[in-house]
C-alpha cells in the first residue's frame, strides 16, 4: 500500500509556464483534496473532490484547475505560473474523519 | 470568512514541563482536528474530536473540545524532545472544506 503519492517532489518554474502536479492514491478513497502551504503558515484548501467526475473549489482556487476522471488520480494544473504560487502543495485523501496526506511537492516560481 | 487561530505561534519549553496550545475558531463546527508536522515533512493526523466535551489522549498529548466556546486545547504533559514539531488544528465546514490554523512551532529543550 503506497498510500498517497505525489510527483514531482521539487520543481522550479518560470513565470508564465504551466505544469501539472500529480497525485495518486491506492486506498480507494472517494474524497481527495489539494492544499497549499506557504512558509510559516497553515494549509489552505485549493480544490477538493468527492468522487470521480465531481470537483469543487476550496478557499484559494484562483490560478488552478483540477480534474478527477478516476478514483485514484487527482491532478492539479497551474496554467500561468506566478511567483505567488511558490509554495508546498499537499494532496490528501479522506476516509471517515481521517485525512491522509501525501509527501508534498515543493514548487518555486521565478 | 472562517478563521482558525492558534496560540502561541512559537513555544520553547524544557523537557519535563507541561504546557497547553490553544485553538480558537470562528464558526460553528462540531469537528476539530489536530495534526503534527515535522520539518520538511507531511502532516500526520493526531486527533479527531467529534463532539462537545470530547477528550482524546495519546501518550503525552491530550486534546479536548469545547464547541460552545469554539475552543480546543492540546495539552502536553512532561514534554520530551521527540515532541518537537509544528502542531496544527483544523475545522471543517460542511464536511469538506477544511480550515487550518497557522500552527504552533514547539521546541523542547533538554
Amino acid at each position: 500500500n503506497a498510500g498517497v503519492t505525489q510527483t514531482p517532489k521539487f520543481r522550479i518554474l518560470k513565470i508564465g509556464q504551466s505544469m501539472t502536479l500529480q497525485c495518486a492514491q491506492d486506498m480507494n478513497h472517494n474524497y481527495m483534496y489539494w492544499y497549499r502551504q506557504d512558509p510559516g503558515m497553515g494549509l489552505k484548501l485549493i480544490y477538493y473532490s468527492v468522487g470521480a467526475g465531481i470537483t469543487d473549489k476550496g478557499e484559494v482556487p484562483n490560478g488552478y484547475n483540477v480534474s478527477r476522471s478516476t478514483t485514484e488520480d487527482f491532478p492539479l494544473r497551474l496554467e500561468l505560473a506566478a511567483p505567488s504560487q511558490t509554495s508546498v502543495y499537499f494532496c490528501a485523501t479522506r476516509y471517515g474523519r481521517a485525512q491522509y496526506f501525501g509527501p508534498g511537492t515543493r514548487l518555486t516560481v521565478l | 470568512e472562517l478563521k482558525v487561530e492558534q496560540n502561541p505561534l512559537f513555544l520553547s519549553m524544557q523537557e519535563g514541563k507541561n504546557y497547553t496550545i490553544y485553538c480558537n475558531y470562528s464558526t460553528t463546527s462540531d469537528r476539530l482536528y489536530w495534526y503534527r508536522q515535522d520539518p520538511g515533512k507531511s502532516l500526520e493526523s493526531l486527533f479527531v474530536l467529534l463532539s462537545n466535551g470530547a477528550v482524546k489522549q495519546e501518550g503525552r498529548l491530550m486534546a479536548s473540545l469545547d464547541t460552545k466556546a469554539r475552543l480546543s486545547t492540546l495539552h502536553i504533559t512532561a514534554a520530551v524532545h521527540d515532541l518537537s514539531a509544528t502542531y496544527f488544528c483544523a475545522v471543517d465546514k460542511a464536511g469538506n472544506q477544511f480550515y487550518f490554523g497557522t500552527g504552533t512551532s514547539l521546541t523542547v529543550i533538554p
